[in-house]
């Protein structure tokens, strides 16, 4: 593994469903962060955790839920999809919880809820 | 409120001359600066960054970027343009909203044409 990975790459859901989106860093990084991109409104934060055991809500965090049981995960959960959430999550690290650093990015999951 | 704006959301350049991606942003304090390119289906990736400094700050792939304080702004730009910097351009601040998070501008898309 090097860097940030994330999984799926792709999926389609049904709407009403549960889903957990994966990701993973190897840097060993404190501050992790989950991000959705939508066209013409950039990427909106959903959830943050600036060390392993802490969690905050960022700027839409209605529907989705973390978890940061160590330095290296951060899922993140749809308890029951809805349409609107149909994104492009992206998953980012960083070596500073204080934004003083630069992010590093996951390649992305696309996810289509019908 | 604490922002970041992008005016354009895309320029278009021939390849050879130079281009320029705007930026200004709107923060509490001193404002620490980001630029972060989008390559399709994939991840953004870092540029370069302004905390402290000379204002001209010199970062990946020969793009640069001009801090102006008086006039709140943080353009980036490359002296010669090329088809393979066609991508979308992100700008980001870090803010401080009772705790440190960085926010993103909506995106520039940069058209090189040969």
């Amino acid at each position: 593994i090097a860097g940030i990975t994330q999984a799926p790459t792709s999926q389609i859901l049904a709407a009403g469903r549960r889903m957990t989106l994966r990701c993973t860093q190897d840097m060993r990084h404190n501050a992790m962060y989950w991000y959705r991109q939508d066209l013409g409104l950039g990427l909106r934060l959903i959830h943050y955790s600036n060390t392993a055991g802490t969690t905050g809500k960022g700027e839409v965090p209605d529907g989705y839920s973390v978890s940061r049981a160590n330095t290296d995960d951060f899922p993140l959960t749809l308890a029951s999809a809805v349409p609107s959430q149909t994104s492009v999550y992206f998953c980012a690290s960083s070596s500073d919880s204080a934004g003083r650093n630069e992010q590093f990015f996951g390649p992305g999951t696309r996810l289509t809820v019908l | 409120a604490q922002s970041v704006a992008q005016p354009e959301d895309q320029v278009n350049v021939a390849e050879g001359n130079p281009l320029t991606v705007k930026c200004t942003y709107s923060v509490s304090g001193n404002p620490y600066l980001f630029w972060y390119v989008q390559y399709p289906n994939r991840g953004l990736q870092f540029l370069l960054k302004y905390i402290t400094g000379d204002n001209l700050v010199k970062g990946s792939y020969g793009f640069e970027a001009e801090f102006n304080k008086s006039q709140t702004s943080f353009h980036l730009k490359k002296p010669s343009a090329l088809v393979s910097d066609s991508a979308l351009y992100f700008c980001a601040v870090r803010v401080d909203t009772g705790g440190f998070k960085t926010i993103f501008g909506a995106g520039t898309r940069l058209f090189v044409k040969a």
